[in-house]
């Protein structure tokens, strides 16, 4: 049973255009996401996170959404750079119960220049 | 920022075999560890948490006699693959939590395993 899913498993896009990466989850329990970024061989690193009482949460060229009725985020970036290319993976965390993550399938990246 | 080592990042090793893999916080100290499996192009499913001094916690299907865990230091935790079959090849990731909340876990490089 997947509660984080990423149906795209892939996304390219050109250098300087906005970069949308979509995840949606199943577990009303969740109250808190996360985004990472991963490279190969390499293991995740922390983008940004939203708590379940926000609806937007923006850092730089990083901007995620949450849209709690349809259980779903997004992330955004603007503008997209060569250097975002990688696996994008969403988790989600019940902070209330748990610091345990799930995580989404990824979505991998390419921005092309 | 905060630094998390694995070692072995390759291994591989025959069926039957055991095999130790090493996930270190090089500049905190983490009371909490986890750890992860990654099957190519899936994602990355939690195996178990490790609590410094204390037994681990393992999830659902994960069989703790296979994959033992050990968290003998509050920066140092290890997970041994025992008896170790072609099945269980696969990316295994440990964190390590620098604080009480879930966007403090850092993640180690991973640990490629092949059981031939």
């Amino acid at each position: 049973d997947q509660q984080v899913k990423q149906n795209s498993p892939s996304l390219s896009v050109q250098e300087g255009r906005i970069s949308i990466l979509n995840c949606d989850y199943t577990n009303s329990m969740f109250d808190y996401f996360l985004w990472y970024k991963k490279y190969p061989a390499e293991g995740p690193t922390f983008l940004i996170s939203i708590s379940s009482i926000k609806d937007k949460n923006e850092d730089g060229r990083f901007t995620v959404f949450l849209n709690k009725s349809a259980k779903h985020l997004s992330l955004h970036i603007v503008p997209s750079q060569p250097g975002d290319s990688a696996v994008y993976f969403c988790a989600a965390s019940n902070r209330g119960a748990t610091n345990k993550l799930i995580f989404g399938t990824g979505t991998l990246l390419a921005v092309q220049p | 920022g905060a630094v998390v080592s694995q070692h072995p990042s390759r291994v591989i090793c025959k069926s039957g075999t055991s095999v130790k893999i090493e996930c270190r916080s090089l500049d905190f100290q983490a009371t909490t560890m986890f750890w992860y499996r990654q099957f190519p192009k899936q994602s990355l499913m939690l195996m178990a948490t490790s609590n410094e001094g204390s037994k681990a916690t393992y999830e659902q299907g994960v069989e703790k006699d296979k994959f033992l865990i050990n968290h003998a230091s509050l920066t140092l935790s290890t997970l041994t693959v025992t008896s170790a079959h072609p099945e269980d090849s696969s990316f295994y990731i440990c964190s390590a939590q620098a604080g009480g909340r879930v966007d403090t876990q850092y993640f180690g490089p991973g640990t490629r395993l092949t059981v031939l």
